[in-house]
């Protein structure tokens, strides 16, 4: 299983600023990846994927980088906004099988946004 | 909005009680999946319903069960109750297993269950 931690890291930027935020995952066999965005009172909401096929993938504002020679997956946010503010995990799959849809989220990054 | 709903929104409830939540997934989808998101921790996966039979469980003990209703509404049911489940569940629901192919999971926003 996976390890948490009872104090998320922080992350705290400019308006206007580009963010970064990492993940470690940890099981080799995941072949799927997501971000989500946890607002406060609120659940987990889709931000951007990508399977272990591709190395990059974009969105808009939003660039996932996934480098599975050190399972490191990173969520980058292009001329961050202060409603970009909010808990950030990243979530690992592993597709098919009775794996399927169950997903070992990561520990969270607290992004704040200054104005 | 997801599309997803929960009930109730908060709850407070006694150590040993039994506690039951509730999840109506978004129209359309078959499979649901819940989590337990303790303060401050990533959501944690406890089991998934798939067309009313469980589909995988996460490390939780039995007294953690669920089931799922033939319109895809789901419940939660916890049995003598610690503090430690103290927490927020959520409940997620997709498009259904699809051999190798990831639906996207829409998460609703959770019930805030309090254990004293």
């Amino acid at each position: 299983g996976e390890s948490v931690g009872l104090h998320l890291p922080t992350l705290s930027v400019q308006e206007g600023d580009n963010s970064i935020i990492n993940c470690a995952y940890s099981n080799s066999a995941s072949d799927y990846f997501i971000w989500y965005k946890q607002e406060s009172g609120k659940g987990p909401q889709f931000i951007i994927d990508i399977r272990s096929n591709m190395d990059k993938r974009q969105g808009q504002r939003v660039t996932v980088l996934l480098n599975k020679t050190v399972k490191h997956l990173s969520l980058q946010i292009a001329a961050t906004q202060p409603g970009d503010s909010a808990v950030y995990f990243c979530a690992e799959n592993r597709e098919g099988g009775t794996s399927y849809g169950k997903l070992t989220f990561g520990q969270g990054t607290i992004l704040t946004v200054h104005p | 909005e997801t599309g997803v709903t929960q009930s109730p929104t908060h709850l407070i409830k006694t150590r040993g009680q039994q506690v039951t939540l509730r999840c109506s997934s978004q129209s359309g989808h078959n499979t649901v999946s819940w989590y337990q998101q303790a303060l401050g921790q990533g959501p944690q996966f406890i089991f998934q319903y798939y067309r009313e039979e469980e589909n995988g469980r996460g490390n939780f003990p039995p007294r953690f069960s669920g089931l799922q209703f033939p319109n895809y509404s789901s419940e939660l049911n916890v049995n003598a109750l610690e503090l430690d489940d103290s927490a927020l569940y959520l409940c997620a629901s997709s498009s259904g297993l699809a051999g190798g192919s990831y639906n996207e999971q829409f998460f609703g926003p959770g019930t805030r269950l309090t254990v004293l």
